[in-house]
């Protein structure tokens, strides 16, 4: 059964330095992994999509690589703002297309 | 552009009452649909998934159910709720084939009392 570790749970910075989330997977025979943001009492919006192939994905502020041998993802978001505070999650599409999620790391970045 | 929606947004139900959630997708044709909880301090479970009209596929046992009546609809539903079932009902869906990417409704939150 895929295990996904976020750490750490819960991060404050201040505005404008820059965000490292961390995530690990025990089982490395996946599909893809999938970065979501989820602001309070608000459905997932998808991130980055990293194929299993790749080795990372950029969009704009937001960077994440994938090291599929050893089970880690690593979120990057750069020059945080107060805008980025929400949680972040990590999901690992399994070779059964399930997909399996950690429990999330919540940003918090102070003004 | 696609879009997925949820109804309703909040609901609050006694025990023992049935349920019924919706979730419909637009702009897309042949979607995999999903059903996921989540309850407070825990992280995401998949109730359900479908494939295909008709097509359900239940991960955890329990007294839920889902039923895809038309190509871009999806529901939960339940005939007698138990305090356990209260959470964040999540839908979902990929294009394609089952290892696409997943794009996630609003939610509904329930709380059965």
């Amino acid at each position: 059964k895929q295990e996904v570790t976020q750490i750490p749970a819960a991060l404050s910075v201040p505005e404008g330095e820059n965000l490292v989330l961390n995530c690990s997977f025990t089982d490395s025979a996946i599909y893809n992994l999938q970065w979501f943001r989820q602001d309070p009492g608000k459905g997932l919006t998808s991130l980055l999509l990293i194929q299993s192939s790749q080795r990372e994905q950029t969009s704009g502020r937001l960077n994440a690589s994938l090291d599929k041998s050893s089970g880690r993802s690593t979120l990057y978001i750069a020059a945080s703002q107060p805008g980025d505070s929400a949680t972040y999650l990590c999901a690992v599409l399994s070779n059964d297309y399930k997909l399996s999620f950690g429990a999330g790391t919540t940003v918090t970045v102070r003004a | 552009s696609q879009t997925i929606h949820q109804w309703p947004a909040t609901l609050v139900q006694p025990v023992g009452s049935p349920l019924s959630l919706e979730c419909t997708v637009e702009g897309t044709s042949n979607p995999n649909l999903y059903w996921y909880r989540q309850a407070a301090g825990r992280g995401l479970q998949l109730l359900f998934y479908s494939v295909g009209i008709g097509q359900i596929s239940s991960e955890v046992p329990q007294n839920l159910s889902a039923s895809r009546p038309q190509d871009r609809q999806f529901i939960l539903s339940s005939k007698k709720l138990l305090l356990s079932d209260s959470g964040f009902y999540l839908c979902a869906w990929s294009p394609g084939v089952l290892s696409g990417e997943q794009f996630f409704g609003p939610g509904t939150r329930l709380t059965v009392l």
